[in-house]
Formats: C-alpha cells, structure tokens, sequence
C-alpha cells in the first residue's frame, strides 16, 4: 500500500506561469487536505476536499489558487500566474475518515518562482 | 497568542541524552499529534493522542487535557533523531490541524 504521493517533487516557474501540484491519496482514502509551509515558517492549513466536493477552503488565498479532488484521479492544487510570494513547500495529507484518524502526509511538493 | 506553542524552538543534545519537548494549548482538541519532518523531506506521522500516554520504540507521548500540555520524550536520542519536531492540533471541525511552529532538535555525536 504505497503512501500518500505527491507530485513533482520539486517544480520551478518563471513568474506568471501556472503550478499545478498533485496529490494521490492513500488507497481507500476520501479525505484530502493541502497545507502550506513557507521558508522559516510553520506549516498552515489551505483546503480539504473530498471525492469531487470542497468542504472547507478556509486557508485558499482568494485568488489565483485552486483546488480539486475528481472522482477518478488525483487532487490538484493549482496556483495561476505564480508570484515569488508563492515560493514554498506544499504538502498533501490524506486520511480515511475526517481527522479524528491520523493523517498521512506526503513528501511535498517545493515550489520555487523565479 | 497563538493557540498552540511549543518549546524549546531548538534544541542540542548529545547522544544517549533523554529528550523533552512541550506543546501547550489555549483551545479544545479533540486530538493532538506529534509529527517529524526532516530537513528537505516529507511529513511522518509520530503519534495522535486523545488521552493518556502512548509510546512507540524509543518515543513517547503524553497528553494532560485538563493542563492543555503534552510532551514528546526520546530516549537514548542518537543523530538520526534530529528532526524538526511539530504538535498539531484537531479542534474537533473534522477538518484542519492547526500546527505549532515546531522544535528543531540536532542530536550530536
């Protein structure tokens, strides 16, 4: 049962361009959540979808950021137009009911804008 | 005030040394979890307490819900330990964790 997968890795974009970061969840996991950690700070809560539904996005930056989580498929974060500001570590964590269960994180996804 | 804080923000030790660190929250929880992450890497799981205490090979975790506090202990630390060391808190919305800004820790030889 392989883990909670994230990708890519590592992702470089000019300023402008889109990011799209994917997240395959744990098998038999419904629940995904998207966190952010910028350099030197501490990881904060963005969005937690389910199959094909958001149920809280909360933490989303009103603008240029998106999420889903399709019937078939992997959720996708997408952030348009990039600014440096977006430059950060985005983590997925996905669990099998809400989180009175532990949470299974991947291994990030490090966006830089350059 | 942030409603979860941890201390020490960082932490030497020596090897073979017995590790604390201490998260204190101002909230109701219905669960706290201990996570690792290592410089670069990925987020693992430690534990996810509700009550009590729980302890798994060299690591252990308790919970005082009535203090709001609980600490993480490494005993026998040793240089692979070294890690940034985060609480994180559900507060019952069965959704988000909101994160303590967590406790480096550099364990020496």
């Amino acid at each position: 049962n392989a883990g909670v997968m994230q990708n890519p890795r590592h992702l470089v974009r000019r300023r402008g361009q889109e990011a799209r970061l994917r997240c395959s969840p744990m098998k038999g996991h419904s629940h995904v959540y998207w966190y952010r950690q910028l350099p030197e700070e501490g990881l904060k809560f963005m969005v937690y979808l389910q199959k094909e539904n958001i149920i809280d996005e909360s933490g989303m930056p009103k603008e240029r950021f998106s999420a889903e989580f399709p019937k078939e498929g992997p959720s996708i974060l997408r952030i348009q137009q990039v600014v440096r500001g977006d430059s950060a570590a985005y983590f997925c964590a996905s669990s099998p009911k809400n989180l009175n269960t532990e949470a299974f994180f991947g291994q990030g996804t490090r966006l830089t804008v350059v | 005030k942030n409603e979860v804080e941890q201390s020490p923000q960082n932490l030497t030790a020596q090897e073979g040394e017995f590790i604390t660190i201490n998260c204190s929250y101002s909230v109701g929880i219905s669960a706290l979890h201990w996570l690792q992450q290592h410089p670069g890497g990925g987020i693992v799981s430690l534990f996810m307490l509700s009550s009590g205490k729980k302890k798994h090979g060299r690591l252990i975790a308790t919970i005082n819900i009535q203090e709001k506090h609980s600490s993480l202990h490494i005993t026998a630390s040793h240089p692979r330990d070294s890690a940034v060391y985060i609480c994180a808190l559900n507060t019952g919305t069965a959704s988000k964790l909101t994160f303590g800004t967590g406790t480096r820790l550099q364990v020496t030889l």
